[in-house]
């Protein structure tokens, strides 16, 4: 079975740089996706990579993956307050369409 | 970008009542709808994969006659909390899958908070 796994908590100040890591155990992952909840609403889609890639950067946001050790990384430049949100990775493995979500990594940024 | 609601945002409901759960791609066709369950300050967990014109896919665990999902037409899914109980409680979320694109995408609404007195 799939596992996906997250750090709790991040706090960062305002300007400075996030990084939330995430690890997941399916060797048959497809595609990697960050998403973004803010307080009682839904999930936004930040950006996703798929399996076969190292990196991809989306203006502010860069995604790390390394296929060998499981692990996938968001690194958030320039972190502004409105940052603030719990941040999901979620994995997709091949012969399943639904997503598997880690456990949340609530980021927290001080003005 | 697409769009995916979800109606009501939130339900209030005495405890043995039914409630449904709307969910509709408004820009898009989704073959595939899937929804989810959030308990508080916890991960999405899948509850069921629902197929156009066919029966829910549904994961172990999750009861089928007591969550009714209905996927009628390319643009909406319906969840259906039947005898609803107080451990129902929880933030429901669907999500869609644009059928035009690939695999990768996947649409989710804004999520339906549920509280059964």
């Amino acid at each position: 079975g799939e596992d996906v796994e997250q750090s709790l908590f991040l706090s960062v100040r305002e300007g400075d740089s996030s990084v939330i890591n995430c690890t997941y155990t399916d060797s048959s992952s497809t595609y990697l996706y960050w998403y973004k909840q803010e307080p009682g609403a839904g999930l936004q889609l930040l950006t996703y990579i798929f399996s076969n890639m190292d990196m991809k950067q989306d203006q502010r946001l860069t995604v790390l993956l390394n296929k060998k050790d499981k692990h996938l990384s968001l690194r958030i430049a320039d972190t502004q307050t409105g940052d603030s949100a719990i941040y999901f990775c979620a994995e997709r493995w091949a012969g399943r369409r639904a997503l598997t979500f880690g456990s949340g990594t609530r980021l927290q940024v001080q003005p | 970008g697409a769009v995916v609601s979800q109606h009501p945002s939130w339900v209030i409901c005495k405890s043995g009542t039914s409630v449904k759960i709307e969910c509709r791609s408004l820009d898009f066709q989704a073959t595939t709808m899937f929804w989810y369950r959030q308990f508080p300050k916890q991960s999405l967990m899948l509850m069921a994969t629902s197929n156009e014109g066919s029966k829910a896919t549904y994961e172990q665990g999750v009861e089928k006659d007591k969550f009714l999902i209905n996927h009628a037409s390319l643009t909406l899914s319906t969840l259906t909390v039947t005898s609803a109980h107080p451990e129902d409680s929880s933030f429901y979320i669907c999500s869609a899958r644009d059928r035009k694109k690939g695999q990768e995408t996947q649409y989710f609404g804004p999520g339906t908070r549920l509280l059964v007195l």
